[in-house]
């Protein structure tokens, strides 16, 4: 089966300054999506940013961004200018085969003021 | 505007009933999945599915059945439902071939005693 590793379970951050979240998966598949998605204590799921296997830039929306290092299988999340609103779970999701998705476990993510 | 809903946002049944959980969603997607959420194991995938009366597998069938019988709607059943059981489960859509989000609805947070 495919599987998504998020190998953090818990993060803390300082306001304003970055952070990254990491994200490492595993498939034989040549074409994938790759999906951040934010999780707040309310319960709803929030999608950040999306990055496809042949996407040969690094996706950007705002101040979210996706290190994406496909020899790797990696796809980390960098947050610039943490806000205390960003604390929340993050999710990295992968797509496959155009209908199956998966997630990692989840990273929570603490901003300090 | 977008929209996946679930039956009940919160349900209480007793161990070895048969509990529906139900999603409709309203934008013409192929795509429907069934999560279950647990803290620290993110959204497992249960079951998902590409078109009318199709279903696939997900990584934790055990214990599930599904129904997609009209394209907007997908069932969730527990035929016998028991105290492991108890969980968040979350219903999402998906357009086919899209590079676009999946569309979480609120969820439906079950306890089973």
């Amino acid at each position: 089966a495919q599987k998504i590793t998020q190998t953090q379970p818990g993060m803390f951050v300082q306001e304003k300054e970055a952070v990254t979240l990491d994200c490492t998966y595993d498939t034989s598949d040549p074409s994938y999506g790759l999906f951040w998605y934010k999780q707040p204590s309310s319960g709803e799921m929030i999608f950040l940013i999306y990055q496809g296997s042949y996407d040969q830039q690094n996706a950007t929306e705002g101040r979210y961004s996706l290190n994406f290092q496909k020899a790797r299988k990696s796809a980390n999340l960098v947050i610039s200018a943490s806000q205390l609103g960003d604390s929340a779970m993050y999710f990295c999701t992968i797509l496959y085969n155009n209908n199956d998705m998966r997630f990692g476990a989840g990273t929570r993510l603490t901003v300090k003021p | 505007d977008v929209k996946v809903t679930q039956s009940s946002r919160y349900l209480v049944k007793r161990t070895g009933e048969k509990v529906f959980l139900e999603c409709v969603q309203d934008m013409d997607h192929e795509n429907m999945f069934w999560y279950r959420q647990d803290p620290g194991l993110g959204l497992r995938l249960i079951y998902f599915s590409y078109d009318v009366k199709m279903k696939e597998k997900g990584d934790i069938p055990e214990g599930y059945s599904v129904s997609r019988e009209k394209k907007e709607r997908f069932s969730l059943i527990l035929e016998s439902a028991s105290t492991n059981q108890t969980s968040m489960y979350l219903c999402a859509s998906l357009l086919q071939g899209s590079i676009h989000e999946q569309y979480f609805g609120p969820g439906t947070r079950l306890t089973v005693t």
